[in-house]
C-alpha cells in the first residue's frame, strides 16, 4: 500500500476562495482523521470518521469548514470562504480500530491563504 | 475532555547523551499513549506506544514509561544520534472512548554532533 495519500501537497489561494483538500486512506482502515498543524496550536484534531460516518466534528473551528467521506477510499476537507488564519498544514490520517492503534499520517497539505 | 501537556518545548543534547521528554494527561480513563516523531517538513510517524496495562516498553534505544497513578508518561532516548533531531509529540486517547488522540504541544530535540 502506498500509505495515506493527500492532495494537493501545497495550495496557495486568495482570501475568500473555496479550498478543497483530498485524502485517500490506507485500504482496509476504518477510521479517518483530519488534523491541522500550526506553530501556535500544534496538532489539532478537526474531525474523524468511522466507516465513512462522521463521529466527532467538535474540533472543526467554524462553519466555514466541512468534511465528507463519500466512500471508504476518499475524504475531503473544504474551507469556504478561506481566510488568512486558515493557513496551516492539514494532515489526514487513517487507522484500523480507532485512536488506540497506530495512526498513519499522509504527507500533509500546506495551505497558504493570502 | 483530555488535556496533554508536554515538556520541555525544546531540548538540546550532545550526541551520545540521553534525552528525556515528559508528558502529563488529565483523564484517568485514557488507555493508550503513543509517541510520534516528525522530521522537518515530513509527516508524524509512530516510534513507540504503550498501553495502560504496561509500565514500561523498550525498542532498541527508545523506551517509554507510564505512571498511571501520577498520570504521566515519558520518552527516553539513549545514545542519541544526529538523526534523532526532530519534533517529538506525545499523545493520549480522549478518555476511554479510545477513538481519538489528543496530542501534546511537541518537543524540538536537537542532537549536537
Amino acid at each position: 500500500d502506498a500509505g495515506v495519500i493527500q492532495s494537493p501537497r501545497h495550495e496557495v489561494t486568495e482570501m475568500g476562495q473555496e479550498v478543497t483538500l483530498r485524502c485517500k486512506p490506507i485500504s482496509g482502515h476504518d477510521y479517518l482523521f483530519w488534523y491541522r498543524q500550526t506553530m501556535m496550536r500544534g496538532l489539532e484534531l478537526l474531525i474523524y470518521f468511522n466507516n465513512n460516518v462522521p463521529i466527532d466534528d467538535s474540533g472543526m473551528p467554524e462553519d466555514r469548514f466541512s468534511a465528507k467521506m463519500p466512500n471508504a477510499s476518499f475524504s475531503t476537507l473544504k474551507i469556504q470562504p478561506s481566510e488568512p488564519r486558515d493557513s496551516a498544514v492539514y494532515f489526514c490520517a487513517s487507522s484500523f480500530g480507532g485512536g488506540n492503534t497506530e495512526a498513519f499520517f499522509g504527507q500533509g497539505t500546506r495551505l497558504t491563504v493570502v | 475532555g483530555e488535556n496533554v501537556e508536554q515538556h520541555p518545548s525544546t531540548l538540546s543534547v550532545q550526541e551520545g547523551d540521553s534525552a528525556v521528554i515528559k508528558c502529563t494527561y488529565s483523564d484517568s480513563a485514557s488507555n493508550y499513549f503513543p509517541w510520534y516523531k516528525q522530521e522537518l517538513g515530513k509527516r508524524p510517524q509512530l516510534i513507540i506506544d504503550i498501553r495502560s496495562n504496561v509500565g514500561e516498553k523498550k525498542d532498541q534505544r527508545i523506551a517509554v514509561t507510564l505512571n498511571k497513578t501520577a498520570k504521566h508518561f515519558s520518552l527516553h532516548i539513549t545514545e542519541t544520534q544526529p538523526e534523532d533531531s526532530a519534533v517529538y509529540f506525545c499523545a493520549a486517547t480522549d478518555g476511554d472512548s479510545s477513538y481519538k488522540l489528543i496530542f501534546g504541544s511537541g518537543t524540538r530535540l536537537l542532537v549536537r554532533p
